[in-house]
């Protein structure tokens, strides 16, 4: 089993639709958890720290649940422009685990 | 603020051709620094982190090496490429539990 597993998609929804990934964690001891974004031949960049409490900002809300050992994300309103890959971290001391990505395509 | 560096973008090296991509970081101190490579349309591999200068850890062995002279500066080197090294190779730092930040990565192919 992967230490982080997210869906490798691609989504492909249509503009304006509401969209969740989720990425399962196996280790219990992980200690904070980000959500990136990378464009097409472009490095990684953060979207999003997910907090125990669930965050939000904007279009985007990122939620944790440790006691099931995954983290979400989810798009409303989605726009052409986040189509790209989503990229799942989970941080332990200075162990960054990375998820494979998600593929997202949004259709106009 | 922090930013990190890392050159060059782009680089097209002969099979067998030595290699040094160089990566510094300006605004924090002893950060942990990674080193990554992703090949098309696949995830990020972990190539070597360091904690320190001198600390250098190795995820998967292969013909490339990394080495910390100082505690900005992180160096991603190889003495004969080999055409499987060809890929976008990242370098990030990080500080304790927090995220990652990234350069602009250095698109390297191998010929």
């Amino acid at each position: 089993r992967k230490e982080v597993e997210q869906d490798p998609g691609p989504f492909n929804v249509p503009e304006g639709a509401t969209v969740a990934f989720n990425c399962t964690y196996s280790n219990s001891a992980s200690q904070s958890f980000f959500w990136y974004r990378q464009d097409c031949r472009k490095e990684p960049k953060l979207l999003m720290s997910v907090y125990s409490s669930g965050n939000e900002d904007g279009r985007f809300t990122a939620q944790l649940n440790r006691a099931s050992q995954y983290i979400s994300l989810l798009i409303r309103d989605s726009k052409l422009s986040d189509s790209a890959t989503y990229l799942c971290v989970v941080n332990i001391a200075y162990q960054l685990i990375w998820g494979a990505g998600t593929k997202l395509i949004i259709k106009p | 603020s922090q930013t990190i560096h890392q050159w060059p973008a782009t680089l097209v090296q002969p099979v067998g051709s030595p290699l040094s991509l160089e990566c510094t970081v300006e605004g924090t101190s002893n950060p942990n620094l990674y080193w990554y490579r992703q090949a098309a349309g696949r995830g990020l591999q972990l190539l070597f982190y360091s904690v320190g200068i001198g600390q250098i850890s190795s995820e998967v062995p292969q013909n490339l090496s990394a080495s910390r002279p100082q505690d900005r500066q992180f160096i991603l080197s190889s003495k004969k490429l080999l055409l499987s090294d060809s890929g976008f190779y990242l370098c990030a730092w990080s500080v304790l539990s927090t995220e990652a930040f990234f350069g602009q990565g250095t698109r390297l192919t191998v010929v």
